[in-house]
C-alpha cells in the first residue's frame, strides 16, 4: 500500500512480557517517528530516525523501550517487561524533506497489558 | 511542560454552523504549526498547516489562524458538516526541531445534524 502501515492492529499481553511492534513507512520517506497515545491524552513524542543520524531518543519514558530502523525502511519499536500503564496506541508516522513538516501516520497499534 | 495546550477537550456545534477549535502554545521557537484529524480506530490525518510567517491560510472549509504575538493559533471550518466530527489536534514544529511534532492533547468536536 501507499500508507504507512503497523502491525500488529492489535495486541494483548501480559504483564512482564515482551512486545515488539513493527511499522513499514511510506516508500521513500527518510524520516520516521514513533509516538503514542494513552487514553484520554495527547500524541506523545517517542523516537525519531532521520537519514543515517542518530536517532532523537529524548522521548523514550523508559529504558524498557528501544526501537531499531533498519536503513530507511523497517523499524521496530521494543517494550520490555511491560507495565499496565504502558497500554496506549503507538503510532508511526514518516516524512520526507518535500512534504516538509507534514508527517502522515498509520493507523496505530493498539496494545494493551493485562 | 506542555509546550502545546488545547484547552477544550471537547466542543459541539450544530450542523452548518462555524466550528472553532482552539490551541495556545508557549515556545516561541515553535513556526510551523498544523492540524491533524483523527477518526476512533484510525491514524491522525493531516489537515491543514500555517507557516509563521503567516497569520492566515484557507483550505476550502477549513482555516487556520495564527496569532504570533498571542502564541494562539485557532481552526476554523464552516459549514460543519456532521462527518466533521473527530478530534483535532493542533501540532508545532521548529526549524531546531527538524520535522518532530508536538501535539497538543486533541478537542473532541461533534457536529450534530
Amino acid at each position: 500500500g501507499a500508507g504507512v502501515s503497523q502491525s500488529p492492529s492489535n495486541k494483548v499481553t501480559e504483564k512482564g512480557k515482551d512486545v515488539e511492534l513493527r511499522c513499514d513507512p511510506i516508500s521513500g520517506h527518510t524520516a520516521l517517528y514513533w509516538y503514542r497515545q494513552r487514553l484520554g491524552q495527547g500524541l506523545e513524542f517517542l523516537i525519531y530516525f532521520q537519514g543515517n543520524s542518530a536517532p532523537d531518543k529524548s522521548g523514550l519514558p523508559s529504558d524498557r523501550f528501544s526501537a531499531e530502523r533498519t536503513g530507511e525502511s523497517v523499524s521496530t519499536l521494543t517494550i520490555q517487561r511491560t507495565q499496565q500503564e504502558d497500554s496506549a496506541v503507538y503510532l508511526c508516522a514518516s516524512s520526507t524533506q518535500a512534504s516538509g513538516n507534514t508527517i502522515y501516520f498509520g493507523e496505530g497499534s493498539w496494545l494493551t497489558v493485562v | 511542560d506542555q509546550q502545546v495546550k488545547q484547552n477544550s477537550p471537547s466542543l459541539s456545534v450544530q450542523e452548518g454552523r462555524i466550528s472553532i477549535l482552539n490551541c495556545d502554545y508557549t515556545n516561541s521557537m515553535f513556526d510551523y504549526f498544523l492540524w491533524y484529524k483523527k477518526y476512533p480506530a484510525e491514524g491522525p490525518t493531516f489537515l491543514i498547516s500555517i507557516s509563521s510567517i503567516k497569520d492566515k491560510n484557507e483550505d476550502g472549509r477549513f482555516t487556520v489562524f495564527l496569532n504570533k504575538s498571542a502564541k494562539h493559533l485557532s481552526l476554523h471550518i464552516v459549514p460543519s458538516q456532521p462527518g466533521d466530527s473527530a478530534v483535532y489536534f493542533c501540532a508545532a514544529s521548529s526549524q531546531t526541531s527538524g520535522s518532530r511534532l508536538t501535539f497538543g492533547e486533541g478537542t473532541q468536536l461533534t457536529v450534530n445534524p
